[in-house]
């Protein structure tokens, strides 16, 4: 079961820009453990798009960023395109669950 | 630039056991530094949660999820660079896309190692279903 918890929808038009939270507790990202987030199009893949809490991959643009705070992190993206309408996840590790990766509940982001 | 694809019967029988293959090209299991991942997806329409199922390491270390692990085995083949996934005893609930992975190492400010997957396989269904 997802010990992260995110917001089921986002949306935003071209060119804002929007947040999607990943909310943990005390075991995960609360015990010092860093926030990835992935980029998921339809019927593909999942897309390392943060890791670390705020570093990019090469070849992501500078338009998503990663922070994170007590418990909590958020992904943004600013600028936001046609292209970025996709469900994105955040991931951790849980001490609780022996250091388990886990992942976030999931977040699509709309582009009206 | 690392390429995964995995392959395996797409229906299996309830009780019975799920066997998939992990084949790499462009990189070498062998390499240091790097966990070959199993993670799934149940089917659906969207925001279907990622479940990790787990890693051997290039040390041949192998960790699994907690909630699975009394079923599992993760293996690798070196000779033919691919690494296998086994589940047994298998339910509809097993029922998933599942993907093969590679994490890397990441040792964050904690001095905790958080692996994340920067390279991963297109997927493969899997229908448990007699």
């Amino acid at each position: 079961q997802s010990v992260l918890t995110q917001p089921p929808s986002v949306s935003g038009a071209p060119g804002q820009r929007v947040t999607i939270s990943c909310t943990g507790s005390s075991s995960n990202i609360g015990a010092g453990y860093d926030v990835h987030w992935y980029q998921q199009l339809p019927g593909t893949a999942p897309k390392l798009l943060i890791y670390g809490n705020n570093n990019r991959p090469s070849g992501v643009p500078d338009r998503f960023s990663g922070s994170k705070s007590g418990t909590s992190a958020s992904l943004a993206i600013t600028g936001l395109q046609a292209a970025d309408e996709a469900d994105y996840y955040c991931q951790s590790s849980d001490s609780s669950l022996s250091g388990n990766c886990v992942f976030g509940t999931g977040t699509k982001v709309t582009v009206l | 630039q690392v390429q995964l694809q995995e392959s395996g019967p797409g229906l299996v029988k309830p009780s019975e056991t799920l066997s998939l293959t992990c084949s790499v090209s462009g990189g070498s299991v062998n390499s240091n530094n790097y966990y070959w991942t199993w993670i799934r997806q149940p089917p659906g329409n969207g925001l279907e949660r990622l479940e990790w199922i787990g890693y051997i390491s290039y040390s041949g270390i192998t960790k699994y999820n907690t909630a699975l692990q009394s079923r599992v085995t993760i293996s690798v083949d070196t000779s033919k660079n691919q690494f296998s996934l086994r589940l047994s005893s298998v339910t509809a609930a097993d029922t998933a896309v599942y993907y093969c992975a590679r994490a890397f190492d990441y040792f964050d400010s904690s001095g905790y190692n958080d692996r994340p997957c920067d390279f991963w396989g297109q997927g493969t269904l899997v229908t448990v279903s007699s």
